[in-house]
């Protein structure tokens, strides 16, 4: 079992719709979880950086962590076609050095259909 | 440079030949991370570098990957004797912080690697 799942999709929207994205994760020992965008071609790029449970808003962007179930959320409000991209849930335990390199997700294609 | 540079973009190998792919971070970056990215898959860590230390290489996938970053800038990636099995996008990120700090990881846009 990999440290972290994130279902792969694809996953299709129509413009403007909410989109949930979602990954758990089994090492309690994660402490910053952060989601990552890819676009095809590139290399990921940070979105959201946060750190223990609650949520965090950016824009149209929400991320939501809950530790005591080891789950983390991305929501994307009114979704645009420009979201279209691969989102990669991330996560590390800085403090720890053995922890400290990023561990990715599989990734969730997404496609927002205008 | 602004971002996090790698080159070569595409590299076709032929079966048994050795690869070097070179990383170029943010400047005054301190740590710097390799990690594989299969089509369709997350990135897998392979390897990070605080400075010039390798402080983990566990995820390299067999002695025939290794890699260095010997004045504690440019980073190597090299891949000796490829197999079918190393096509894959190699991509380097940096990091301003060290070790125990966390921050964003910046990614370069990855070498896309062939291996036929």
């Amino acid at each position: 079992q990999k440290e972290v799942e994130q279902d792969p999709g694809p996953l299709s929207v129509p413009e403007g719709a909410i989109v949930s994205l979602n990954c758990t994760y089994s090492n309690s020992a994660f402490q910053y979880f952060m989601w990552y965008r890819q676009y095809s071609r590139k290399g990921p790029e940070l979105l959201m950086y946060t750190y223990s449970s609650g949520n965090k808003e950016d824009g149209r962007f929400t991320a939501q962590v809950d530790k005591s179930s080891k789950y983390i959320s991305l929501f994307i409000r009114d979704s645009q076609p420009s979201d279209s991209a691969t989102y990669l849930c991330a996560m590390h335990a800085p403090g720890k050095t053995s922890y400290d390199k990023v561990i990715f997700g599989p990734g969730t294609s997404l496609s927002v259909i205008p | 440079g602004a971002g996090v540079s790698q080159s070569p973009r595409y590299k076709v190998a032929k079966r048994g030949q050795d690869v070097a792919l070179r990383c170029d971070p943010i400047s005054g970056h301190v740590s710097l991370f390799w990690y594989q990215q299969a089509l369709g898959q997350g990135p897998e860590f392979l390897t990070y570098f605080q400075n010039e230390a390798q402080l983990d290489k566990s995820g390299l996938p067999s002695d025939r990957f290794f890699a260095e970053r010997p004045e504690g800038s440019v980073s190597t990636l090299k891949i000796q004797r490829t197999q079918q099995e190393d096509s894959a996008v190699y991509l380097c990120a940096s990091r301003k912080k060290t070790v125990g700090l966390g921050g964003e990881l910046f990614f370069g846009e990855g070498s896309r690697l062939t291996v036929l």
